[in-house]
């Protein structure tokens, strides 16, 4: 399988600074957020996941915030790497009815050198 | 290891033609998905399974089937292609509730 060429958002950084990706949802009884990572040619990879009982959570290098007022979510990556370039997928289910994931568009992260 | 697997990697048909698809697992996860990724549009749900003989609608679900004859395994059908149904296709599988979906590496179709 392969990524599709998808005309996404993008966000372009230099090596080594933090990256901020964002994502809005719009269903107000999701409850279960994730962020997924997705390579050229690669099925999508689980970066780190939050529950809505948290507005943080950090993971190695990389930190999820959710704000459940504006129904945004958003994942820092710290000192970002040229391994990081991918398209960056945010989903999110309901607990009851867990699994069925509903995901963004994606936005495609390009790092600099 | 583990692991999920889907085969083929890539298949071109034609329209009218019955197509399936494999996913395979060796985690004995209880939970299985299709999904369909497409231009301008992230991943969308075709059909899960809970577990074996459980099979469910997702969002996309018309022109598609599956079947859980086992837990390893879930197939994805189309009955009679179509070109609307040109996609890449993942399957996923999870051990169940909220744990993590881990994604196969996808099987590109195109339907002339």
């Amino acid at each position: 399988g392969e990524s599709v060429g998808l005309h996404l958002p993008t966000l372009s950084v230099q090596e080594g600074d933090n990256s901020i990706i964002n994502c809005a949802y719009s269903n107000s009884a999701s409850d279960y957020f994730i962020w997924y990572k997705q390579e050229s040619g690669k099925g999508p990879q689980f970066i780190i996941d939050i529950r809505s009982n948290m507005d943080k959570r950090q993971g190695q290098r990389v930190t999820v915030l959710l704000n459940k007022t504006v129904k945004h979510l958003s994942l820092q990556i710290a000192a970002t790497q040229p391994g990081d370039s991918a398209v960056y997928f945010c989903a999110e289910s309901a607990l009851q009815g867990a699994q069925k994931l509903v995901f963004g568009q994606g936005t495609r992260l390009t790092i600099n050198p | 290891d583990a692991e999920i697997t889907q085969s083929p990697r890539h298949k071109i048909t034609e329209t009218g033609r019955q197509v399936t698809l494999a996913c395979h697992q060796t985690w004995n996860h209880n939970n299985m998905f299709w999904y369909r990724q497409d231009l301008g549009h992230g991943l969308r749900l075709i059909h899960y399974s809970y577990g074996v003989q459980d099979t469910n609608k997702g969002e996309v679900s018309d022109g598609y089937s599956v079947s859980r004859s086992n837990t390893e395994d879930l197939p994805l059908t189309l009955e009679s292609a179509a070109s609307s149904q040109t996609s890449v296709y993942f399957c996923a599988s999870s051990r169940g509730g909220t744990d993590t979906q881990y994604f196969g590496p996808g099987t590109r179709l195109t339907v002339l």
